[in-house]
């Protein structure tokens, strides 16, 4: 059975500090991959996706970036956090390939917790 | 104009009454994917149910099924026989033909009562 895993769970950092969160799949190969951010009380913003090592797609511009250097790997980075960097960080996974895309649920890990001070 | 719209923010149920979210879509490809999602207390997202544009009958799981009315645009999801631990945001979503990305909407917090 496939496993996402999110690391850390919890992150309190200074602004202007860099940021580096992991997600890693296991289970399945070639996974698509994606970061979400959720303030509180509030839905899910897509920030990036992947369909494959290297290929990053970005939904919003910002000051935080994606990289994807494994297979099921997959980093949500920043130079310097902001204040409103702050939320609810989720890595999620779908099936990848091209076939039935409209039927792949996406399922998602535990999530990071992260505070700008 | 926002492609998924859940219009009640929040909902106090009794415990053991029947739930129905309301999720209304908006798009124009044939082909999509409609998903709900419930987020408890704790933040990890659960999957709970799928249903495809082209099935012929409505999903179901377990105590979870979707209304799905095509014409309507709409893709209700139904809780029978609540129970406290239902307490939770659930979100609606969408993933429309063979797009790689799923659209989520803002969510219903769900309470139920003892």
């Amino acid at each position: 059975s496939q496993t996402i895993h999110q690391w850390p769970a919890t992150l309190v950092q200074p602004v202007g500090s860099p940021l580096s969160l992991e997600c890693t799949v296991e289970g399945t190969s070639n996974p698509n991959l994606y970061w979400y951010r959720q303030a509180a009380g509030r839905g899910l913003q897509l920030l990036f996706y992947s369909v494959g090592i290297g290929q990053i797609s970005s939904e919003v511009p910002q000051n935080l970036s994606a990289s994807r250097p494994q297979d099921r790997q997959f980093i949500l980075s920043s130079k310097k956090l902001l204040l409103s960097d702050s939320g609810f960080y989720l890595c999620a996974w779908s099936r990848g390939g091209a076939s039935g895309r409209g039927t792949d649920t996406q399922y998602f890990g535990p999530g990071t917790r992260l505070t700008v001070l | 104009a926002q492609k998924i719209t859940q219009t009640q923010p929040g909902m106090f149920v009794q415990e053991k009454e029947a739930v129905t979210l309301d999720c209304t879509y908006d798009t124009s490809d044939p082909s999509y994917g409609l998903f709900w999602y419930k987020q408890p207390s704790s933040g990890e997202m659960i999957f709970l149910i799928y249903q495809g544009s082209y099935d012929q009958q409505n999903a179901t799981e377990g105590r979870y099924s979707l209304n799905f009315q095509k014409a309507r645009k709409s893709a209700n999801l139904v809780i029978s026989a609540s129970q406290l631990g239902d307490s939770a945001m659930y979100f609606c979503a969408m993933r429309e033909g063979r797009d790689d990305k799923i659209i989520f909407g803002k969510g219903t917090r769900l309470h139920i009562l003892p």
